[in-house]
């Protein structure tokens, strides 16, 4: 099993630019999370996703940012346009069905917006 | 709205002992607690889950208690290596209608030093 798979692992880009940032879950997990993390607000989650069905995306700081989940091995966030503020950690978790089952972290995309 | 505390915030300790880390939660409608490892520029990695019916949970030198009532979880490390320096999370699954939120604690930066 190869985990939950981020791409890219570091961004860099200037603002005003659009970033795509990509997470391919575990097969078989139905359940998809984003999150960011930053020193100062820790961990949050961006938006929850339940067979390809986004669930909660309160998380979501503005219109800026989207997220898809076009199928149950693919997901993507996107960014347009980016500023400095959104560099962060940006992870991707996956889950098994149901709300009992433990979640599994990406190891993340470092996003540094200039 | 859930808020996760995580005390201390940071601890060092000599090889050999054994320590606890604390975790506190605001709404006890959990589905489950769990407990991760970061280490330096890396995702998290999946310790230990205790459900929501569960009073505690072990692996190997880890093991994790829940005191759902009391809003309570610790996570006791016996026998401290430099290998467990990580950073130490805390999360909760939220019940009701959050749909299978996980909430993050800030997390305590452990060190253990030879």
């Amino acid at each position: 099993d190869a985990g939950v798979i981020q791409s890219p692992r570091h961004e860099v880009t200037e603002m005003g630019q659009e970033v795509t940032l990509r997470c391919k879950p575990i097969s078989g997990h139905n359940s998809l999370f984003w999150y960011r993390q930053t020193m100062m607000r820790g961990l949050e989650l961006l938006i929850y996703f339940n067979n390809n069905v986004p669930i909660d995306d309160s998380g979501m700081p503005e219109d800026r940012f989207s997220a898809k989940m076009p199928n149950a091995s693919f997901s993507t966030l996107k960014i347009q346009p980016s500023e400095p503020r959104d560099s962060a950690v940006y992870f991707c978790a996956s889950s098994l069905r149901g709300y009992n089952s433990p979640l599994h972290f990406g190891n993340g995309t470092r996003l540094t917006v200039t | 709205k859930q808020e996760v505390t995580q005390i201390p915030a940071a601890l060092s300790v000599p090889e050999g002992e054994n320590l606890v880390l604390n975790c506190s939660f605001t709404d006890s409608a959990i589905y489950n607690l769990q407990w991760f490892r970061q280490d330096p520029g890396k995702g998290l990695t999946s310790l230990l889950l205790i459900q929501s019916s569960q009073r505690e949970q072990t692996s190997g030198r880890l093991n994790a208690s829940l005191d759902k009532s009391s809003g309570r979880s610790t996570l006791y490390i016996a026998a401290s290596q430099p290998g467990d320096s990580a950073t130490y999370l805390c999360a909760v699954r939220a019940g009701g209608t959050s749909y299978g939120k996980l909430t993050f604690g800030q997390g305590t930066i452990l060190t253990v030093h030879p």
